[in-house]
């Protein structure tokens, strides 16, 4: 499967503990990108990522998240001591190098479903 | 505020019908459009897309109509089908950026045989 790959699918979590949300992008992209999409709504910026930097932070909640995109292996999205209103659908997306188009397809994965109870 | 703003939140059409779905913006920054088409339980799929710099794109059955004055946009499909039933967004970006996508909430379709 080449596309874009997030786990878990689910993910159930009590309050106060941490979630762990990792993605796997396309073959051949290095820009990742989170969304977090509630119910009945559209999809929000988080937050983009490079290798090894984060390029746009200006979607993220000021606490309790963060996001990593490391050299190698996945990027992680964490959620420390984690609330009800965290409770949603987190996508992923990614995207090749500037094609010198001006324009970077995002392709997204399936999503991790948070459910805190 | 919301950057997107999108219309109808739902849609049903008859088979063979033509599906459209309005989108309006306001900030004349964004240069880049595209529509997604989500299925319950999937992330969204890329269905096409448009730059300003072009009134209308057509990619089968789907036609993206651009109004730069107007800031507005919209998406037909045309001869509607039953697996076209999906949540569709359109969304904006700035290219050259972090090119984040601004999304609208979203059109329920669905088409009936």
């Amino acid at each position: 499967n080449a596309g874009v790959m997030q786990n878990p699918r689910h993910l159930v979590r009590r309050r106060g503990q941490e979630a762990r949300l990792r993605c796997s992008p396309m073959k051949g992209h290095s820009h990742v990108y989170w969304y977090r999409q509630l119910p009945e709504e559209g999809l929000k910026f988080m937050v983009y990522l490079q290798k090894e930097n984060i390029i746009d932070e200006s979607g993220m909640p000021k606490e309790r998240f963060s996001a990593e995109f490391p050299k190698e292996g996945p990027s992680i999205l964490r959620i420390q001591q984690v609330v009800r209103g965290d409770s949603a659908a987190y996508f992923c997306a990614s995207s090749s190098t500037n094609s010198g188009t001006g324009s970077k397809p995002q392709h997204f994965g399936d999503g991790t479903r948070l459910s805190i109870l | 505020q919301q950057q997107v703003k999108q219309s109808p939140q739902s849609l049903i059409v008859q088979k063979g019908g033509i599906s459209i779905i309005n989108c309006a913006y306001e900030n004349t920054a964004f240069d880049y459009f595209p529509w997604y088409q989500q299925f319950p339980g999937k992330g969204p799929a890329l269905l096409i897309a448009i730059r300003p710099d072009v009134s209308e794109k057509k990619e089968g059955r789907f036609t993206i109509s651009f109004n730069k004055s107007a800031k507005q946009f919209s998406l037909h499909i045309m001869d509607s089908q039953p697996g076209d039933s999906a949540t569709y967004f359109c969304a904006a970006t700035i290219q050259g950026g972090s090119e984040k996508l601004v999304f609208g909430k979203g059109t329920k379709l669905t088409v009936n045989p």
